[in-house]
């Protein structure tokens, strides 16, 4: 069966850095998604990694290791703000989104 | 703002009630797609239009009825729902659906409670 794998929840302090990983075996890959959800609004699209590497856009960088099956989510520099859940998703060979649970991030102050 | 409204934003309805929820893209996009979302749960997809075409139905019961009349439109019909079908219903839209690095525009949901 297919699957993604990350961590429920997460705690982490304002101004700090937190990774959150997100492992995943799919049927076929065709690029990994990262999303993020704040309570009770519409899921935004945040990173897409369909190579081996980094990708970084102002605070947030997505990297993925395709031989491990494994993706990362690192958030610096964080703001309340940024207190939501990051939905990993992976596209498989049918191209369709296979989603995690998601992971609920708790910034504290 | 995505781009993609949903309503209503919330739904109480009884067992026996007939309801409609209501999705619609102002993006130019062929796909559409209608997910269900339960708490600490993944994303569940349900249904995907491809050019008011159903290319994908995820084993949903019956009870749950598609219709796409345009690719800017979608709606989900309810009916004899399940206390168990209470979760929030996403509606989603791209530009096509077979695409690698597309990402999916979500609406704002619809939450729904089955009493």
């Amino acid at each position: 069966g297919q699957n993604i794998d990350q961590p429920t929840e997460m705690t982490a302090t304002e101004g700090a850095i937190v990774q959150i990983n997100c492992t995943y075996q799919t049927s076929g890959f065709n690029g990994l998604f990262w999303y993020q959800q704040h309570a009770g609004e519409a899921p935004t699209f945040l990173s897409y990694n369909v190579l081996d590497g980094l990708e970084e856009k102002g605070r947030f960088s997505s990297f993925l290791s395709r031989s491990k099956g494994y993706s990362y989510l690192l958030l610096k520099e964080l703001q309340m703000k940024d207190s939501a859940s990051y939905l990993c998703a992976v596209k498989d060979s049918n191209y369709q989104l296979i989603w995690g649970a998601g992971t609920k991030l708790i910034i504290k102050p | 703002e995505t781009g993609v409204t949903q309503t209503p934003r919330h739904l109480v309805m009884g067992m026996t009630n007939k309801k409609s929820l209501k999705c619609e893209q102002h993006l130019g996009h062929n796909a559409m797609y209608w997910y269900k979302q339960s708490a600490k749960k993944p994303l569940e997809l349900m249904f995907v239009y491809s050019l008011e075409e159903r290319v994908e139905n995820n084993s949903v019961p019956s009870r749950f009825s598609p219709e796409c009349p345009n690719s800017s439109h979608l709606f989900l019909h309810l009916h004899t729902l399940q206390p168990e079908d209470s979760a929030l219903y996403l509606c989603a839209s791209s530009p096509r659906v077979a695409d690698t690095a597309y990402e999916q525009y979500f609406g704002p949901g619809t939450r729904l409670t089955v009493t």
